[in-house]
């Protein structure tokens, strides 16, 4: 029971360059978010799925797409990658949206865009 | 909308001393509450929530948390450190009609020999 997965752990890009990050949840949870952390700001949502099929914009969507392809994986794409967007992706799981599930994370990625 | 404060951007404590990491919220109806823990270089993990019921809710390692309705707190204590619980500790809420978090921006927890 591997928890949740992503992959890559680290990635360096240059500006405009594209890439997709990863996720998957072997625990039959019915949510999926993702989130980045950077210095002084905390966890802010960039994008969640309540259950497959949906997704919906979080708190800074701007830069970023996502697709549920199934139950168990979410991805994060950067269509053209800009340094603001360096940061710590973290994608987060949980049995569903109801205030009384805990969301269970990833190891994160670590992005760099130069 | 929905907010949570964490004023205190680092706390330092000796071990086997009792140590509290405080949280504020802002919400229009009746919260509901969350502490993570994050160990360098790994994902945030649960310790303990507060729905409704009990305002002392207990969590994962000893740790333990007081919902304070008229001062909109949420502090997390535990009564005895250790070295082994420096790690990062968010707070989080969700007010109801809402359908995700918003986290604090973290405290981090420095427990000394």
């Amino acid at each position: 029971n591997a928890g949740v997965t992503q992959t890559p752990k680290f990635q360096v890009l240059k500006t405009g360059q594209s890439m997709t990050l990863q996720c998957a949840q072997d625990m039959n949870h019915n949510s999926m978010y993702w989130y980045r952390q950077d210095p002084g700001m905390g966890l802010r949502l960039i994008y969640y799925s309540a259950s497959e099929g949906t997704t919906d914009k979080g708190e800074v969507p701007n830069g970023y797409n996502v697709s549920r392809l199934n139950k168990r994986e979410f991805s994060l794409r950067l269509e053209s990658a800009a340094p603001s967007q360096t940061s710590v992706y973290f994608c987060a799981s949980s049995e569903g949206l109801a205030a009384l599930n805990e969301q269970f994370f990833g190891p994160g990625t670590r992005l760099t865009v130069l | 909308a929905q907010s949570v404060a964490q004023p205190e951007d680092q706390v330092n404590v000796a071990e086997g001393n009792p140590l509290t990491v405080k949280c504020t919220y802002s919400v229009s109806g009746n919260p509901y509450l969350f502490w993570y823990v994050q160990y360098p270089n790994r994902g945030l993990q649960f310790l303990l929530k507060y729905i409704t019921g009990d305002n002392l809710v207990k969590g994962s390692y000893g740790f333990e948390a007081e919902f304070n309705k008229s001062q909109t707190s949420f502090h997390l204590k535990k009564p005895s450190a250790l070295v082994s619980d420096s790690a990062l500790y968010f707070c989080a809420v969700r007010d109801v009609g809402y359908s995700t978090l918003t986290f604090g921006k973290g405290t981090m927890l420095l427990v000394s020999p």
